[in-house]
């Protein structure tokens, strides 16, 4: 799988649009990127993942650049609850879309502020 | 549903015990996905699962640890003998196909 390379930490204010910068320059052609987020002492959460187009669900978007080398989730209006370690990970599609290996990194700290 | 269940949720032993971690998946999931995480090494693959077969076991640290699936809803961790380096949370995961969903969580302390 691709490495993905993410700073180690950042923060917003309350309310504000949360953007969250992933890059993955070696992404291949059958991988997508996937993001999870991890909220203290809890397990990881699926967040939302995508191919090359950009997609937007009931949690974040997430916006691909068209060479695919790097991405942006955006958490369009953080509150606190939205504090918590995200992780970008690229990931082989296999079969349609199934399981391949899911490697976490280091993921980044996003702090919200009041 | 209720989500995956791990068991127990806080296990304290001493060194040279064996320690078994449970995970019982969502029903229908056909993927189960072990995971340690520590503040040095973050959260690591050990091990995953297909229908009951383990795929890639290349992240299982040493033969102190196995892990077994005898069906589609129970799988365990097993650490013999354990040591207090394996101090971490494990986590179980399971998957229909896209998106992983992870369970609470066992908090294992070695002493």
């Amino acid at each position: 799988d691709a490495k993905t390379t993410q700073p180690p930490s950042m923060d917003c204010a309350e309310g504000r649009a949360a953007n969250l910068p992933c890059n993955h320059s070696t992404i291949s052609g059958n991988e997508y990127v996937y993001w999870y987020r991890q909220i203290h002492s809890q397990g990881p959460q699926y967040i939302i993942h995508g191919l090359k187009n950009n997609e937007t669900n009931e949690m974040a978007s997430l916006i691909i650049t068209e060479d695919r080398k790097s991405s942006t989730l955006i958490l369009p209006h953080a509150t606190l609850r939205d504090t918590a370690v995200y992780y970008c990970i690229v990931r082989v599609a296999v079969k349609g879309g199934a399981n391949s290996k899911l490697t976490f990194g280091k993921g980044i700290t996003l702090s919200v502020r009041p | 549903d209720a989500g995956v269940i791990q068991s127990p949720r806080h296990e304290v032993t001493e060194m040279g015990q064996e320690v078994t971690l449970r995970c019982k998946p969502i029903s229908g999931h056909d993927y189960l996905f072990w995971y340690r995480q520590t503040m040095m090494r973050g959260l690591e693959l050990l091990i995953y699962f297909n229908n009951n077969v383990p795929i890639d076991d290349s992240g299982m640290p040493e033969d102190r640890f196995s892990a077994k699936m005898p069906n589609a809803s129970f799988s365990t961790l097993k650490i013999q003998p354990s040591e207090p380096r394996d101090s971490a949370v494990y986590f179980c995961a399971s998957s229909p196909g896209v998106q992983a969903f992870f369970g609470q969580g066992t908090r294992l302390t070695v002493v």
